[in-house]
């Protein structure tokens, strides 16, 4: 596709339970960020793929949470018996650069509950 | 722990209005600022990117200054309509940095 597709849109889970959200870049691009949003705060970085390496690990909030790129290309976000404080909207984007100066391209966000 | 602030958190104004909006970051190890619009239920949409002192950048009715050596960005809309309301986040890339770190955005609302 053209842009940055996740998936699933939305997922209601229970408390305990092991859940994997999908991301797709745009074709080519060699940088990979998750961020999430939990409500009322700001973005939070979690993050950042180069290729498929995972250079700086250490934005995830603790150790339920990995995550992996295969192919340069997609991306899985796996969290671990969920707790009822992962709930938030989780959002990918890529870049065609590394740098800062490469604007970000995002995906929608896969809302994610926790009950 | 790098601070990004805008200001303010939300603004209602009538259209037709002008506005803007504020966003402070560190002034030291600046590498890029980045301006994004964040429009209900769609994903976040890149303005600006600027990386020097002084720059101005405009797109339409949106334009945004930007001094690193005090630290802010001020992001302008001329003529307020309903379509600009979003949620607009701006975004500090430091030197050597490898991510971008956003402050808690400006919640527009444009009333008819």
């Amino acid at each position: 596709g053209a842009g940055v597709s996740q998936s699933p849109s939305n997922k209601v889970t229970e408390k305990g339970k092991d859940v994997e959200l999908r991301c797709d870049p745009i074709s080519g691009h060699t940088a990979l960020y998750w961020y999430r949003q939990r409500l009322g705060q700001g973005l939070e970085f979690l993050i950042y793929f180069q290729g498929n390496s995972a250079p700086d690990k250490s934005g995830l909030p603790s150790d339920r949470f990995s995550a992996e790129r295969t192919g340069e290309s997609v991306s899985t976000l796996t969290i671990q018996r969920t707790q009822q404080e992962d709930s938030a909207v989780y959002l990918c984007a890529s870049s065609s650069t590394l740098a800062g100066v490469g604007e970000l391209f995002f995906g929608e966000g896969s809302r994610l509950t926790v009950l | 722990i790098l601070n990004v602030e805008q200001s303010p958190q939300s603004l209602h104004v009538q259209e037709g209005d002008s506005t803007n909006f504020t966003c402070s970051f560190p002034s030291s190890n600046f590498y890029a600022l980045h301006w994004y619009r964040w429009e209900t239920a769609k994903s976040p949409e890149a303005l600006f990117v600027m990386t020097l002192n002084g720059d101005e950048k405009k797109k339409g009715r949106i334009s945004a200054t930007l001094n690193t050596k005090e630290g802010y960005s001020y992001l302008y809309i001329k003529g307020s309509q309903p379509e600009d309301s979003a949620t607009y986040l701006c975004a500090f890339w430091k030197s050597a940095g490898n991510m971008l770190t956003f402050g808690g955005g400006t919640r527009l609302m444009v009333k008819p």
